[in-house]
């Protein structure tokens, strides 16, 4: 079975602009998540779903941020105006079970993004 | 609070060496603790986990063992490998619907011939 997909892989864009990620999560998975990663703050969790609900955005960062789920195989973050310290590795990640069940998230290749 | 603690990288080790990371952490509940590896250019790959006290965790060759008295998890590895050079997170998650994986900030492990 493929693994979780990301797209674009790697974005480059000016300030102000639109940024949409996406993904794709392993098929008859339940759950969801959504992290970025950076040099300063390390892995964060912005908002997890849970058959495509959201459970817990408490880590989305502002307004700016939002997250959606419109089906088991997709999901989007899209960054609204996008501002230079949004640069960062975004990660989704996927699992099967609640993560107290088994602790093993699988996560796609991430996305880069360069925020100019 | 629920966090994890790492020791702080880059550790750089000659291939055959022993190799020790350690982990510490603070929980509310009774955590289940887990390691991750993360390749270059890549995403996080889970590698052991241990859920409950005593516990120890294997994999390629690492173990962890789940040190309740001391709040550790440390990772240990025999022999590295030049392929094991990566970034490895300690991570914990606690039961009772509280379904998020904390993550410590990393160690980067390089590993030359």
């Amino acid at each position: 079975d493929a693994g979780v997909i990301q797209s674009p892989r790697h974005e480059v864009t000016e300030m102000g602009q639109e940024v949409t990620l996406r993904c794709k999560p392993i098929s008859g998975h339940d759950y969801l998540f959504w992290y970025r990663q950076t040099m300063m703050r390390g892995l964060e969790l912005l908002i997890y779903f849970n058959n495509n609900v959201p459970i817990d955005d408490s880590g989305m960062p502002e307004d700016r941020f939002s997250a959606k789920m419109p089906n088991a195989s997709f999901s989007t973050l899209k960054i609204q105006p996008s501002e230079p310290r949004d640069s960062a590795v975004y990660f989704c990640a996927s699992s099967l079970r609640q993560l107290a069940n088994t602790g093993e998230l699988f996560f796609g290749e991430g996305s880069r993004l360069t925020v100019l | 609070g629920n966090s994890v603690t790492q020791m702080e990288g880059p550790v750089t080790l000659s291939e055959e060496a022993f190799l020790t990371i350690n982990c510490t952490y603070t929980a509310t509940g009774y955590p289940s603790l887990f390691w991750y590896v993360q390749y270059p250019g890549e995403g996080l790959q889970l590698l052991l986990k241990a859920t409950k006290a005593d516990d120890k965790g294997s994999n390629k060759g690492f173990e962890a063992t789940y040190r309740k008295e001391t709040t550790s998890f440390h990772l240990e590895k025999g022999s590295v490998q030049v392929s094991d050079s990566a970034v490895y997170f300690c991570a914990l998650t606690v039961s009772g619907g509280y379904n998020k994986l904390i993550f410590g900030a990393g160690t980067r492990l390089a590993v030359h011939p």
